[in-house]
């Protein structure tokens, strides 16, 4: 099966300082990467949308000089918050999508997520 | 906006009964369905799926229902296991091809043995 990984699974930073999260599609190369924000209990909410090349798309709302995101190539995909205050403290899920081969849809493979907690 | 959301926030069901998890969109233009499993601390897992051209879809112990009069979707697990402890969340596909995921509000369904 595909495989998504994400770095770091955890990690705890003080406020004010930039937090890098990577996302790789281990065994297929993704024509879509895309970031989710989920906060407890909640649901997750698409953040952006990255193809390798090309700038991201961001969800409305979502502020792209805070939420940097880099697709570096077919395999990975960066999302940097930066100057991370408390309120960014939340579950950041990526997903990569793999071609469907002619179907209509391509399915999503998720990454098992970054817990982020700034002091 | 169009979203799309659940009945039920928890569903507590006996470990070898059947469960049924519901899920209420509002985009008619949807055209693409599914449902992913999500642990905790985990990222979702996906369970199975169906397009707007069908109205029912079975997988090993699911069936996923489509009712696209009233907006309905669900998700029915048969004789339900421990391991089936977890949220459940319906999503929507935005567009065709490689588009974001819209999901609703999530599921917890126990397991109570």
């Amino acid at each position: 099966g595909a495989v998504v990984s994400q770095h770091p699974s955890r990690v705890i930073c003080k406020s004010g300082t930039s937090v890098k999260i990577e996302c790789r599609s281990l065994d297929f190369q993704a024509t879509t990467m895309f970031w989710y924000r989920q906060f407890p209990k909640q649901s997750l909410m698409l953040m952006a949308t990255s193809n390798e090349g090309s700038k991201a798309t961001y969800e409305q709302g979502v502020e792209k000089d805070k939420f940097l995101i880099n697709h570096a190539s077919l395999t990975l995909s960066t999302l940097t918050v930066t100057s991370a205050h408390p309120e960014d403290s939340s579950f950041y899920i990526c997903s990569a999508s793999r071609p469907s081969g002619g179907f209509l849809y391509n399915e999503q493979f998720f990454g098992p997520g970054t817990r982020l907690t700034v002091l | 906006g169009e979203s799309v959301g659940l009945h039920l926030p928890t569903l507590s069901v006996q470990e070898g009964d059947n469960s049924i998890i519901n899920c209420a969109y509002s985009n008619s233009a949807s055209d693409y369905f599914i449902w992913y499993k999500q642990e905790s601390g985990k990222g979702p897992q996906f369970i199975i799926d169906i397009r707007s051209n069908m109205d029912k879809r079975q997988g090993q112990r699911v069936t996923v229902l489509l009712n696209k009069t009233v907006k309905h979707l669900s998700l029915q697990i048969a004789a339900t296991q421990p391991g089936d402890s977890a949220v459940y969340f319906c999503a929507e596909r935005k567009g065709g091809g490689a588009d974001g995921l819209t999901f609703g509000k999530g599921t917890h369904l126990i397991i109570q043995p």
